[in-house]
């Protein structure tokens, strides 16, 4: 079966580029959440969608982030005029309403030159 | 590849002994709490959860107590392999529909 799906897998760029990330969720699965994790740090809270809510935004570090998702299927994260410290990995799960264990995908690795 | 968690707490046993590992959770009203296991270059797999209702959950080879009176969660490993070896996370649900990830063990399995 198909687990939570994101590209690219790694991302090279020049600094003041903007990028844009995919994650394609678990059919069915109503509730995505995007997370940033530094090298050798934990998991920071980005965004959350659930269902035709409006999406939890409270985690995005700077207006220079943003993300979007159609229903209940595809989020891409948006990251524009990219900055060095934004070089991480960018972490995509997601879950049956939200008490539920989230699954996760592998990253897309971001690397800003 | 990338390696995740370079200056993380690492955790040392050596094969077939038990592993504790063990997490201190902020919100004493979070009702939900997950242990993640994450391999270098993978996202987190899910291991094991329990409610907030409950003070101990097994699986297989793993065992998750729960102490909401200090506010602290452990994972236990029985008999440790190699492929154990990862970098373990919890996460709590909080008050609203996020959950909070904690820094993070690396568990070293030495043969």
């Amino acid at each position: 079966g198909a687990g939570v799906s994101q590209s690219p897998s790694n991302k090279v760029t020049e600094k003041g580029k903007d990028v844009e990330l995919r994650c394609d969720p678990i059919s069915g699965h109503t509730a995505l959440y995007w997370y940033r994790q530094r090298l050798g740090q934990g998991l920071e809270f980005l965004i959350y969608f659930q269902g035709n809510s409006a999406p939890d935004k409270s985690g995005l570090p700077s207006d220079r982030f943003s993300a979007e998702r159609t229903g209940e299927s595809v989020s891409t994260l948006t990251i524009q005029r990219t900055q060095q410290e934004d070089s991480a990995v960018y972490l995509c799960a997601s879950s049956l309403p939200s008490s539920q264990p989230q699954h996760f995908g592998d990253g897309t690795r971001l690397s800003i030159l | 590849g990338e390696s995740v968690g370079l200056h993380l707490p690492t955790l040392s046993v050596q094969e077939g002994d038990n592993s504790i590992i063990n997490c201190a959770y902020s919100n004493s009203a979070s009702d939900y709490f997950i242990w993640y296991k994450q391999e270098s270059g993978k996202g987190p797999q899910f291991i094991i959860d329990i409610r907030s209702n409950m003070d101990k959950r097994q699986g297989q080879r793993v065992t998750v107590l729960l102490n909401k009176t200090v506010k602290h969660l452990s994972l236990q490993i029985a008999a440790t392999q190699p492929g154990d070896s990862a970098v373990y996370f919890c996460a709590e649900k909080d008050y609203g529909q996020n959950f909070v990830f904690g820094p993070g063990t690396r568990l070293s399995v030495l043969p």
